[in-house]
């Protein structure tokens, strides 16, 4: 079963613009973990935010984790035709991994 | 390190038949899992080991999915017999208590 669930499930903007997307999850976490996957390749890491953290940032990339609405958002800033891809949230619970269903961005130059 | 390996990269597959799906983790992680990918139902959790132990199985559909990891540097899920139904991208992660580390995936088909 899925912890996860991102909102939008699609987004398409301009390149230089920012993408948000969210996700909402469902039981207590060790930390939330955001990853990057592009079209028929594996999962990539981007960041993590550990459960008595607010607020990262790496780069063009900013999360916040509200713990108490059992939320994050990724924010990408700037973004680039490379950064079309799909966006993945996961709970890291027990070290066990669980991904929600992903958000689809594409930037269009 | 090489990151994580999977094998094949492809298989097809005529139902009824077994397949067995391949993944060595990175050296020195701990925990491996192991998923698959579909369009309808997204990126699912089949099975979960820490220390070459199964820790949660839960997401293994049925009987016919089987999964082993006899030591800390393999791991193989196996589907006897295999349907339709089973053709999707799997993936296979490891890590060390923190990010994982994807594999490229192997896509199945069951023809």
């Amino acid at each position: 079963s899925q912890q996860g669930e991102e909102d939008p499930q699609a987004l398409s903007i301009q390149e230089g613009e920012n993408a948000t997307m969210n996700c909402s999850y469902k039981t207590s976490i060790n930390n939330l973990q955001w990853y990057r996957q592009n079209s028929g390749r594996g999962l990539v890491h981007l960041i993590l935010i550990r459960s008595n953290e607010r607020e990262k940032h790496s780069g063009r990339l900013r999360v916040t984790l509200d713990t108490s609405k059992k939320s994050s958002s990724l924010l990408i800033t700037a973004s680039r035709a490379a950064d079309t891809a799909s966006y993945f949230c996961a709970t890291d619970n027990d070290y066990k991994l669980s991904f929600g269903a992903g958000t689809t961005v594409t930037v269009r130059a | 390190d090489a990151g994580v390996i999977q094998s094949p990269r492809h298989e097809v597959t005529e139902m009824g038949q077994e397949v067995t799906l391949r993944c060595k983790p990175i050296s020195g992680h701990n925990s491996l899992f192991w998923y698959r990918q579909t369009m309808m139902r997204g990126l699912e959790l089949l099975i979960y080991f820490n220390n070459n132990v199964p820790i949660d199985d839960s997401g293994m559909p049925e009987d016919r999915f089987s999964a082993k990891m006899p030591n800390a540097s393999f791991s193989t899920l196996k589907i006897q017999p295999s349907e339709p139904r089973d053709s999707a991208v799997y993936f296979c992660a490891s890590s060390l208590n923190t990010e994982a580390f994807f594999g490229q995936g192997t896509r199945l088909t069951v023809v």
